[in-house]
């Protein structure tokens, strides 16, 4: 089954303590993003990948880091959470190249920073 | 940059009625992808509907079809004989298509409408 994969689906954390939020898939595509979603503010893009090796900024990158050592895996570092952090994030992947198929999404994980 | 604008944050509807969200959006580039997603109370994102810019035909899905006005730049999206599985989250989301065809495929998506299926 083509599926997007994140773990894990809930975390509460404290302030400071660095943390990894996984994501893989089974696709073979070649883009991966994350995205936050926020109440009121919708989906907003942290960081990008077009293929191995190669990330770049969304629109709201400051605090995460990403790497993309492996095409199936992206995963999202932060290396020092804050509680603004506090949100719902989403890693997707679609095939890249500009090609017209949809974006897959993960389940979600919701993060809570106290 | 481009702009996602849902304007009603919550609309309900009875079970069986017809429901038409709206979604406008701003953008100067003339091939793009726009896409309505729906999330319900489980938080997956699923997808609904696509449609391509370039397309004049309005895209259609089952129950769910689209009213694409690309001069207005309007993307409404129609439920017909609304269920109550229908019940959820729905964003509107744009995409552009890279002119080289390798760059960032970023969705901009609107703030979203709860839609409520009442029984």
């Amino acid at each position: 089954e083509a599926q997007v994969t994140q773990n894990p689906r809930y975390l509460i954390t404290v302030t400071g303590k660095k943390l990894t939020v996984t994501c893989s898939q089974n696709m073979n595509h070649e883009y991966m993003s994350w995205y936050r979603q926020d109440p009121g503010l919708g989906l907003r893009q942290i960081y990008y990948s077009m293929n191995v090796e190669v990330t770049d900024k969304g629109d709201v990158p400051e605090g995460y880091k990403v790497s993309r050592k492996e095409k199936r895996n992206f995963p999202l570092i932060l290396e020092s959470p804050s509680p603004n952090q506090t949100s719902l994030y989403f890693c997707a992947s679609s095939q890249g190249f500009g090609r017209k198929t949809e974006a897959f999404f993960g389940q979600g994980t919701r993060l809570t920073v106290v | 940059a481009q702009t996602v604008t849902q304007s009603q944050p919550e609309m309900s509807v009875q079970e069986a009625e017809t429901v038409t969200l709206s979604c406008t959006y701003d953008t100067s580039e003339n091939n793009y992808y726009l896409f309505w997603y729906k999330q319900p109370p489980s938080r997956q994102m699923i997808l609904v509907i696509r449609q391509e810019a370039y397309k004049q035909q309005n895209a259609t899905e089952n129950r769910f079809s689209v009213n694409f006005q690309k001069a207005a730049k309007s993307f409404s999206l129609k439920i017909s004989d609304s269920q109550l599985g229908d019940t959820a989250m729905y964003f509107c989301a744009f995409r552009t298509k890279p002119i080289s065809n390798f760059g960032n495929e970023k969705l901009t998506f609107g703030t979203g409408t709860r839609l409520t299926i009442i029984p």
